[in-house]
């Protein structure tokens, strides 16, 4: 199985404020997700993002909001802008592996206050 | 549309009691099925799979099988340690829906010695 990082691993951050998110894989992977896991919640995908293309986001999720880049096969970062508390949660990125089981990495917790 | 039942939580068990956390899905086609496990402040880990109906998969003393019958894939456990309290997620990955996971709303499962 693939190793994944995230940076930062936590952050504390001011509403209006922008935090991007990176998210880096040992491995080169087709595909990279990213989801949000609100507080006691379950994950909720936000969108997917694919080395050479735009992200594919998914229904309630717009590219303004959470801007992503895909540089390369192993490098991904998701961008929560002008945050609101609302946006507190654990964003986690994940890869796909070989039986359509995905990876995930350890997870942002972001605190807006 | 796709989608995966997890029983409420939390649970509490005692340290050897058999544990069984119940998960029913709806798709279309095959799916892929899956349980992920979230220790405290922790990402997302893979804890078993399966990829067709009457498949088990199993890691760590925990067992789930496929069945299509029922659309059923109930985690089990023969004796739970008081380390397997975390939170568990049932999930699919549906053909033609680009590799996405979809997640059940998670069962916590608290062990006491």
């Amino acid at each position: 199985s693939a190793v994944i990082s995230q940076k930062p691993s936590r952050d504390i951050c001011q509403r209006g404020t922008s935090l991007t998110i990176q998210c880096q894989v040992d491995s080169q992977v087709t595909m990279m997700f990213w989801y949000r896991q609100q507080p006691g919640q379950s994950l909720t995908l936000i969108a997917t993002a694919n080395q050479g293309s735009e992200a594919t986001y998914e229904s309630g999720f717009v590219i303004d909001k959470f801007p992503i880049s895909r540089p390369n096969l192993t490098f991904s970062t998701l961008t929560v802008s002008n945050m609101s508390p609302e946006d507190s949660s654990i964003y986690l990125c994940s890869v796909d592996g070989s039986s359509n089981e995905q990876f995930f990495g350890p997870g942002t917790r972001l605190t807006v206050l | 549309g796709n989608s995966v039942t997890q029983m409420e939580g939390p649970v509490t068990l005692s340290e050897e009691a058999f544990l069984t956390i119940n998960c029913t899905y709806t798709a279309t086609g095959y799916p892929s099925l899956f349980w992920y496990v979230q220790y405290p402040g922790e990402g997302l880990q893979l804890l078993l799979k399966a990829t067709k109906a009457d498949d088990k998969g199993s890691n760590k003393g925990f067992e789930a099988t496929y069945r299509k019958e029922t659309t059923s894939f109930h985690l089990e456990k023969g004796s739970v340690q008081v380390s397997d309290s975390a939170v568990y997620f049932c999930a699919l990955s549906a053909y033609n829906q680009g590799g996405k996971l979809i997640f059940g709303q998670g069962t916590e499962l608290s062990v006491k010695p």
